[in-house]
């Protein structure tokens, strides 16, 4: 399996404009993250789904954050409108959960700048 | 409530010394679940180990090793024989039994020297 694709790699954007973020989750996992690095906050858990459905949205910082998991092997998030303080990192991860407890595999990141 | 620390925000070595990454966790629970990522300049997240917390036996793999003490809430990570490759960020993480999100530590940043 190729792991987790995000793309695209790098967004540079003016304030305002809607960005779109998207993840290809590794084939068979039933878990997919978004999390958010910053300097100031680390790694933070914006949003995650469990076959699809979203379970957990309570770290989507604000109604400008959305995210969809339209199927198995596909998920967005969107900002609109977009700000500066948005700028950071995103990662997108999968895991299957199994019987157990296991780790989550992350994407490469999406590096988002908004001017 | 969940919380990682990685007191050591930098650390830089010699290449060939041995280092060790601290990890202290919080947590109230009685099972859950510890893992190690490292973030490579190129900037993704490479997952390292997890260890659970009923299983409190030290692991080796080639040059890196964690070691797990209950008692004092650390799961520690050294890297033996340090090589300028080994240069990243390292994170300690942190997850619940039954839950799904991973609470991670403000990283620690590792430069071998040549």
């Amino acid at each position: 399996d190729a792991g987790v694709i995000q793309s695209p790699r790098h967004e540079v954007t003016e304030m305002g404009q809607e960005v779109t973020l998207r993840c290809k989750p590794i084939s068979g996992h039933d878990y997919l993250f978004w999390y958010r690095q910053t300097m100031m906050r680390g790694l933070e858990l914006l949003i995650y789904f469990n076959n699809n459905v979203p379970i957990d949205d309570s770290g989507m910082p604000e109604d400008r954050f959305s995210a969809k998991m339209p199927n198995a092997s596909f998920s967005t998030l969107k900002i609109q409108p977009s700000e500066p303080r948005d700028s950071a990192v995103y990662f997108c991860a999968s895991s299957f959960a199994g019987h157990m407890n296991t780790e989550a595999f992350f994407g490469q990141g999406t590096r988002l700048t908004v001017v | 409530a969940q919380k990682v620390t990685q007191a050591q925000t930098e650390i830089s070595v010699v290449e060939k010394e041995d280092v060790t990454l601290d990890c202290v966790y919080e947590t109230r629970d009685t099972t859950y679940y510890l893992f190690w990522y490292k973030q490579p300049p190129s900037g993704e997240l490479v997952f390292l180990i997890r260890r659970n917390s009923f299983d409190e036996q030290n692991e080796i793999s080639g040059r890196y090793s964690w070691n797990f003490q209950k008692s004092t809430s650390s799961f520690n990570f050294t890297i033996t024989a340090s090589q300028v490759v080994d240069s990243a960020v390292y994170f300690c993480a942190l997850k619940r039994q039954g839950a799904q999100k991973l609470v991670f530590g403000q990283g620690t940043r590792l430069t071998i020297n040549p």
